[in-house]
């Protein structure tokens, strides 16, 4: 079963505005993992954020993580017609010996 | 600096047949992840390799094993193959076994006829 369940399955927005995903899961973690994908290829690593950390930013990403809610959030500012793909967290923890466990993935669609 | 390659790209098999596939992990990296992303299940774990050992197994019949090779590179055996293993499988590489990022290839993409 996928620990990770993410919020809105799918979300359409105009190019320039912000997009937000959320992410919940059950266990604890040791780390949580973005990632993109477009179109049924390889993921793209985005962020890691560790269990011990609140936020994290890349250029136009801004990571958050609520361990006491068991939940994360992804923001896209300024978004691209680029930034259309799928994006998904995936958990990691002290007992899963190396298994990413995957969320069922948000689809974003910025339109130009 | 490369990322992690995978072959072939895409892969047409009939029922009962076995497939190999393959990664070339990033250099410097030890550990190779397998992943199944079928349509309607989401992304599966399927094995963990570190060092040349198996190190976890996901929720699959035994029929899916691998190896990983002296050069961290891996294989990805499926025998007997069913409709249902048509997916795309991704390997992912990561600098060691204690949490950090896993980047992944860009897949192959297999049908099952």
């Amino acid at each position: 079963s996928q620990q990770g369940e993410e919020d809105p399955q799918a979300l359409s927005i105009q190019e320039g505005e912000n997009a937000t995903m959320n992410c919940s899961y059950k266990t604890s973690i040791n780390n949580l993992q973005w990632y993109r994908q477009n179109s049924g290829r390889g993921l793209v690593h985005l962020i890691l954020i560790r269990s011990n950390e609140r936020e994290k930013h890349s250029g136009r990403l801004r990571v958050t993580l609520d361990t006491s809610k068991k939940s994360s959030s992804l923001l896209i500012t300024a978004s691209r017609a680029a930034d259309t793909a799928s994006y998904f967290c995936a958990t990691g923890s002290g007992t899963s010996y190396g298994k990413l466990t995957f969320g069922q993935g948000t689809i974003l669609t910025v339109h130009p | 600096e490369a990322g992690v390659t995978q072959s072939p790209t895409h892969l047409i098999k009939t029922r009962g047949q076995q497939v190999t596939l393959r990664c070339s992990p990033i250099s410097g990296h030890t550990s190779v992840y397998w992943y199944q992303q079928a349509l309607g299940l989401g992304l599966q774990f399927l094995l963990w390799y570190d060092e040349g050992e198996e190190r976890n197994r996901g929720n699959f019949p035994p029929r899916f094993s691998g190896r990983q090779f002296p050069n961290y590179s891996s294989e990805l055996n499926v025998n007997a193959l069913e409709l249902e293993d048509s997916a795309l499988y991704l390997c992912a590489s990561s600098l060691d076994r204690v949490g950090n990022e896993q980047f992944f290839g860009p897949g192959t993409r297999l049908t099952v006829l």
